[in-house]
């Protein structure tokens, strides 16, 4: 059965690095999305993606994070400039059409020291 | 705002009773989900409710949907250790973001 995939499994940073999170969708998906979940908390939206382009953001998706489709395969979530704050369990998710269900991705456990 | 909200946020139950979760949003919706997140894992799609009355069963868990009232019940029959986990309902907005409750943590003790 697809899966969405997500790498690396835990990243540990310093504050101020660059993070790249990977995700590869389920192949003959078309939108994608990335949420966050700070550790004991909700699960929240921070940006959907279509056609090479964002669709929508959140609140919390500022300059400093930044999404691409490098290749037919993979999607990443880049983080520019690391705060301790952004430490939380990052989550890739997938669907045929946005009104379709989302498959999310074991997710990325970011830690920033 | 758009506002999901679960209750109860913890729930300690012992096994064979049941008992179940309410999850509320503002706004209209044409789907609801509900997931279950073991600690430290991802999301697993538990159900997914379509329709005004809608109402899934998959084994001790049954699920329903009332978009009038804009509530969803999570109920659990006879509950077992197994199903010990952090349930959270979503809804499905414009552009088809999913805005998340705060999760109930389950606690099934024998």
């Amino acid at each position: 059965e697809p899966e969405v995939t997500q790498t690396p499994s835990h990243q540990v940073t310093q504050m101020g690095q660059e993070v790249i999170l990977r995700c590869v969708p389920i192949s003959n998906h078309l939108y994608f999305y990335w949420y966050r979940q700070i550790l004991g908390q909700k699960v929240e939206f921070l940006v959907s993606f279509y056609n090479n382009e964002i669709s929508e953001k959140s609140e919390i998706f500022d300059d400093q994070f930044s999404v691409e489709r490098p290749d037919g395969s993979n999607f990443t979530l880049k983080i520019r400039s690391t705060k301790l704050e952004d430490s939380a369990m990052y989550f890739c998710a997938s669907s045929s059409d946005r009104a379709y269900e989302q498959f999310f991705g074991p997710g990325t456990r970011l830690t920033v020291l | 705002e758009l506002k999901v909200e679960q209750n109860p946020l913890f729930l300690s139950m012992q096994e064979g009773k049941n008992y179940t979760i309410y999850c509320n949003y503002s706004t209209t919706s044409d789907r609801l989900y509900w997931y279950r997140q073991d600690p430290g894992k991802s999301l697993e799609s538990l159900f997914v409710l379509l329709s005004n009355g809608a109402v899934k069963q998959e084994g001790r868990l049954m699920a329903s949907l009332d978009t009038k009232a804009r509530l969803s019940t999570l109920h659990i029959t006879a509950a077992v250790h197994d199903l010990s986990a952090t349930y959270f309902c979503a809804v499905v907005i414009q552009g088809g973001k999913l805005i998340f409750g705060q999760g109930t943590e389950l606690s099934v003790k024998p």
